[in-house]
């Protein structure tokens, strides 16, 4: 089955202590991003990829690194967290950055739901 | 000023109604726009994308206002399993594919 898988998909931990969150894809995607979803703010993009070893600053980067090594595999790092980085994450993919004019649809993960206490 | 803005709802409607919703953009350079739909604590999946003639998929129908800078989302006779979240996304010209979501538009069907 072609999905985003996200691991964990709760997690509560505190100030200061280093976490990952893993974003794995089995659709062979070119593209993917982590967005962070909090009230009335909508989905806030962290960083992207646009591929193996690219990756780039999205609208919110502060506090959170990315890798990408595989194709298959973004994880999000969050060296210190803080109370402010209590959210709601999505890891997202698809086919291609692509271009000037074409976009392409996003498949997002399940979501991983992060309180810093 | 936002980049994409949306009313937030929520909009509560009877089974059988039709509902719009509309979704503003503030760059003119826009390319390429969507309406995605969110369940509660769930991801947001694809409804359908927005092309310059409109479409239409079932119930659902998706408008473009380029002059006006916004798009719409219609739905026809109502169901409850309509009830969630309704984000628009709109994807701006110069590269990449990234996506500026709307904070999302609440819809609650009731009987």
């Amino acid at each position: 089955e072609a999905q985003v898988t996200q691991n964990p998909r709760y997690l509560i931990t505190v100030t200061g202590k280093k976490l990952t969150v893993t974003c794995s894809q089995n659709m062979n995607h070119e593209y993917m991003s982590w967005y962070r979803q909090d009230p009335g703010l909508g989905l806030r993009q962290i960083y992207y990829s646009m591929n193996v070893e690219v990756t780039d600053k999205g609208d919110v980067p502060e506090g959170y690194k990315v890798s990408r090594k595989e194709k298959r595999n973004f994880p999000l790092i969050l060296e210190s967290p803080s109370p402010n980085q209590t959210s709601l994450y999505f890891c997202a993919s698809s086919l291609s950055g692509g271009g000037i004019l074409t976009s392409y649809e996003q498949y997002f993960g399940p979501g991983t739901r992060l309180t810093v206490t | 000023r936002k980049e994409v803005e949306q009313d937030p709802g929520p909009f509560n409607v009877p089974e059988g109604a039709t509902v719009a919703f509309n979704c503003t953009y503030s760059n003119s350079a826009s390319q390429s726009f969507f309406w995605y739909r969110q369940d509660c604590r769930k991801e947001p999946k694809l409804l359908m994308s927005v092309y310059s003639s409109g479409n239409e998929d079932g119930r659902f129908t998706a408008q473009l206002n380029r002059a006006s800078q916004y798009i719409s989302l219609l739905i026809r006779d109502s169901k409850l399993s309509d009830s969630a979240t309704y984000l628009c996304a709109v994807s701006f010209s110069g590269g990449y594919n990234k996506l500026i979501f709307g904070a999302g538009t609440r819809l609650a069907v009731h009987p």
